[in-house]
């Protein structure tokens, strides 16, 4: 199985930092890819596929890049909204695994 | 507008059986993959299931082979997830989600529901 590896495992920035999340995959995934935020109580929501496709209706300060093992979530400039957990997760094979998130707190 | 709702959550002993559904609108269900994915409390997302949209094909992860059967009734829009043999340790939110492809074959889950929580306990 292909074990996804995310870090920091928690994060404290503040409103207009630019902040970066590092997820690992244990074997080359290609673009297969996905970052997702969730918000306590909701379900998660996607934000990038594809390793760096925009999905429609995210704002253009999130930014997804990488391919192969080694891939970064971007959020150029943070705002209030965006504290919260980030999760990566692999399409490669079947298992879809996730990281086991990254929560970005206010500092 | 996409939306799917899931039901059939709830408290059941251990060893027991529960049948999750997910009722799916706003998309062609039959032409798209579904999944399951759950989360335990303060815990992360794990994969659980997913079916193509045929039905003829479908994945489980390891933690719930053998115990849980992914289905779907493409003519009522409806996913399910028969949940046998339960354990303690498959308590969790569990969300069906949508399977999107990339144009370059990239999958990733681009709808969610709302979740509904199974609790196994006596």
């Amino acid at each position: 199985d292909i074990q996804m590896t995310q870090s920091p495992s928690s994060l404290s920035a503040s409103v207009g930092d630019r902040v970066t999340i590092t997820c690992r995959a244990s074997q080359s995934i290609s673009s297969y890819l996905n970052w997702y935020q969730q918000k306590p109580g909701k379900a998660p929501k996607l934000l990038i596929y594809a390793a760096s496709s925009l999905q429609s209706g995210v704002p253009s300060r999130f930014s997804g890049s990488g391919s192969g093992t080694d891939f970064t979530l971007t959020i150029s400039s943070l705002q209030p909204e965006d504290f919260a957990t980030y999760y990566c997760q692999q399409s490669y094979s079947n298992g879809y695994t996730f990281g086991q998130g990254t929560k970005l707190d206010i500092k | 507008e996409v939306q799917l709702l899931e039901s059939g959550g709830g408290l059941v002993q251990p060893g027991g059986s529960l049948r999750l559904s997910c009722a799916a609108s706003g998309f062609t269900f039959s032409s798209y993959a579904m999944s399951w994915v759950r989360q335990a409390p303060g815990k992360g997302l794990e994969w659980v299931s997913a079916i193509s949209g045929s039905g003829g094909s479908t994945y489980y992860a390891d933690s719930v082979k053998g115990r849980f059967t992914i289905s779907r009734d493409n003519s009522k829009n409806t996913l399910y997830l028969q949940m046998n043999s339960l354990r303690a340790e498959d308590t969790a939110v569990y969300y069906c989600a949508k399977v999107g492809i990339a144009v370059t074959y990239e999958a990733f889950f681009d709808y969610w529901g709302q979740g509904t929580l199974v609790t196994v306990s006596s």
